[in-house]
């Protein structure tokens, strides 16, 4: 079956524009992930949603960066006035239920701001 | 806090080799769960292994098995007969019992099998 589908693959933008970043999970996986991946580290916690709510949202580096999912499903990440330091690989996960089951990952979007 | 150190940012192995990746890790719980995952240039994150900290018996997946020593806090895993396929970033990673969500994740080591 299908897997989880991010969207753009890549995006390059310039600094201090919005970006959007989507997601697709796995159908019927409650839980959705977003971790980012800078260059040289592993990968970075950002955000967890189980349905539609964010009982996690601990990870995301500043206020510019806000998540949503609707219909327990589809999830944007957008991250608004983006700065250089934002260019990284984001990732994003689904499991089915969150607790203990395997995440399948996406293969992820690299934003490069410029 | 937890924390997950993969001490080898780079590995090497010949074509048919045994390699062994090292990861070390510091918590308080008991209850935890490790993993470790490989993530090709499709950049697609894939589980290789899962190891739950209860059970005393190392896990194996085909030709990847681990080696948990929970008293060292020690998670190796080691690959049998490497393939050229295996060529990727390999993250070792852990899981809370208590949060069974986030994954703390290493900063990953580089192995590249060799023909």
């Amino acid at each position: 079956g299908a897997g989880v589908s991010q969207s753009p693959s890549n995006k390059v933008t310039e600094k201090g524009k919005d970006v959007e970043l989507r997601c697709d999970p796995i159908s019927g996986h409650t839980a959705l992930y977003w971790y980012r991946q800078s260059l040289g580290q592993g990968l970075e916690f950002l955000i967890y949603f189980q349905g539609n709510s964010a009982p996690d949202k601990s990870g995301l580096p500043s206020d510019r960066f806000s998540a949503e999912r609707t219909g327990g499903s589809v999830s944007t990440l957008t991250i608004q006035r983006t700065q250089q330091e934002d260019s990284a690989v984001y990732l994003c996960a689904s499991s089915l239920d969150g607790a203990n089951s395997p995440l399948h990952f996406g293969n992820g979007t690299r934003l490069t701001v410029t | 806090a937890q924390t997950v150190t993969q001490s080898q940012p780079e590995m090497s192995v010949q074509e048919a080799e045994t390699v062994t990746l090292s990861c070390t890790y510091d918590t308080s719980e008991s209850n935890y769960y490790l993993f470790w995952y490989k993530q090709p240039p499709s950049r697609q994150m894939i589980l290789v292994i899962r190891q739950e900290a209860y059970k005393q018996q190392n896990a194996t997946e085909n030709r990847f098995s681990v080696n948990f020593q929970k008293a060292a806090k020690s998670f190796s895993l080691k690959i049998s007969d490497s393939q050229l396929g295996d060529t990727a970033m390999y993250f070792c990673a852990f899981l809370s019992g208590g949060s069974n969500y986030k994954l703390t994740f290493g900063k990953g080591t580089l192995l590249t099998v060799n023909p």
